[in-house]
């Protein structure tokens, strides 16, 4: 069966500090990846999403960024954190049809002080 | 531009009570409509995926319905349980769109209380 994984579960950085969350998946090959963020009192926003190794499309321009350096690893970046970057982080997993469903990783909460 | 509405935002019930969850949305134009559980702190679980073509799908004590044409989407529970307490999120994905690109509303919060 397939499992993600997120990592760290929790995380409080400065603000200006870098930043690397990573997401893997077992249990499935060329999977697509996706990073969305929900934020206090709003719904969930798709951050990036990838098709491959390498292929990473932005939906919303921000200071974060996404690599897939591996097949089943994806990581989202900054090099420097805003306050509003604050957030639930979710990585997702999808076969690559557009009519398969998404599955849903445990989630990192991002404090940005 | 696809809006997902969901109503109530929150719902109260006693134990043992059947209830429904709303999803709406604008734009008919949909490869699948996904419902979602998430409970406090923790990441989503998908609960039933219906296909543009079907009507309703079914898992365990959960029916959730589509109609396309009117825009919505129905999530049925059946002899509802305190375990049934957690926030319940109904997605899109559309056509034309970005790949996989859910369409998210902003969730029903149910309680059931024993």
């Amino acid at each position: 069966s397939q499992t993600i994984h997120q990592w760290p579960a929790t995380l409080v950085q400065p603000v200006g500090s870098p930043l690397s969350l990573e997401c893997t998946v077992e249990g499935t090959s060329n999977p697509n990846l996706y990073w969305y963020r929900q934020a206090a009192g709003r719904g969930l926003q798709l951050l990036f999403y990838s098709v491959g190794i390498g292929q990473i499309s932005s939906e919303v321009p921000q200071n974060l960024s996404a690599s897939r350096p591996q097949d089943r690893q994806f990581i989202l970046s900054s090099k420097k954190l805003l306050l509003s970057d604050s957030g639930f982080y979710l990585c997702a997993w999808s076969m690559g049809e557009q009519s398969y469903e998404q599955y849903f990783g445990p989630g990192t909460r991002l404090t940005v002080t | 531009k696809q809006e997902v509405t969901q109503i109530p935002a929150a719902l109260s019930v006693p134990e043992g009570e059947n209830l429904v969850l709303n999803c709406s949305f604008t734009d008919s134009a949909i490869y699948n409509l996904q419902w979602f559980r998430q409970d406090p702190g923790k990441g989503l679980t998908s609960l039933l995926l219906i296909q543009s073509s079907q009507r309703e799908q079914t898992s365990g004590r959960l029916n959730a319905s589509l109609d396309k044409s009117s825009g919505r989407s129905t999530l049925y529970i059946a002899a509802s349980q305190p375990g049934d307490s957690a926030t319940y999120l109904c997605a899109v994905k559309n056509y034309g769109g970005s790949q996989g690109n859910l369409i998210f509303g902003k969730g029903t919060k149910l309680s059931v209380k024993p």
